[in-house]
């Protein structure tokens, strides 16, 4: 049975940075990747960006370079930085796993943060 | 970016009855060498993360019940739900895992009449 438990910062002021991290029980860490996916209150998905075992990386663009996602495969973690936040940052965050494939469906989901960027 | 586009937003049905959410996507999500279709189908009820339904467009995940079904190739695709059970008021979105950034269409919230 696989489990994602996540965690982090829930209240920022603008220009602060997001971090939250997720661990990953039950299952192999290697042979998949590690998502972080975003939901503003009462709007749709967004994916941010995701990571290998090995640390290959990809991210939405749209971030204009303000995320990062880093790997401990040592604990069977991964972290999503988000820099300069604000307002429009406001969202449940989730991280998933996807499966190994170049491309794949989001198997499992952690249970979302709520994140809130206010002054 | 692939945009995905869903109708209708909104849903009514009755118990017992068919529900069918469409989703359009900006190009073919398509893949030629394995005819394989890179779109999957998500349930999400209130305060919980997404949940997989459906993936490659019309394989459903384990524990699914048959009452789901997926369907469509290239841009147009399809998710039915027969026999409608209370349980499954919630918000539904597909999403193309074609190519990055993964997008996802904006929801359909299914109510029950």
């Amino acid at each position: 049975q696989v489990q994602l438990q996540q965690w982090g910062a829930g209240l920022l002021k603008p220009s602060e940075t997001l971090s939250l991290t997720c661990a990953v029980y039950g299952g192999s860490f290697s042979g998949y990747y590690w998502t972080w996916i975003r939901q503003p209150p009462g709007k749709g998905l967004e994916w941010i960006g995701e990571i290998n075992h090995s640390g290959s990386t990809k991210y939405n663009p749209s971030l204009k370079n303000r995320a990062t996602i880093s790997v401990d495969t040592s604990k069977n973690q991964f972290s999503l930085k988000l820099t300069s936040v604000t307002a429009a940052d406001t969202a449940v965050y989730y991280c998933a796993r996807r499966i190994g494939q170049r491309h794949g469906h989001l198997e499992y989901w952690g249970q979302g943060n709520l994140v809130t960027v206010s002054s | 970016d692939i945009v995905m586009t869903q109708s209708p937003e909104s849903l009514t049905v009755s118990l017992g009855e068919r529900a069918t959410i469409n989703c359009k996507s900006s190009q073919s999500v398509l893949y030629s060498s394995n005819n394989k279709n890179y779109l999957a189908w998500y349930q999400q009820k209130p305060g919980q993360p997404p949940k997989l339904l459906i993936f490659w467009a019309s394989t459903r995940e384990s524990g699914v019940p048959d009452r789901f079904s997926g369907s469509g190739s290239g841009t147009d695709f399809t998710l039915t739900i027969s026999n409608l059970q209370a349980e499954d008021v919630a918000f539904y979105y597909c999403q193309q895992y074609f190519s990055t950034p993964y997008t996802f269409g904006q929801g359909t919230q299914l109510e029950i009449k």
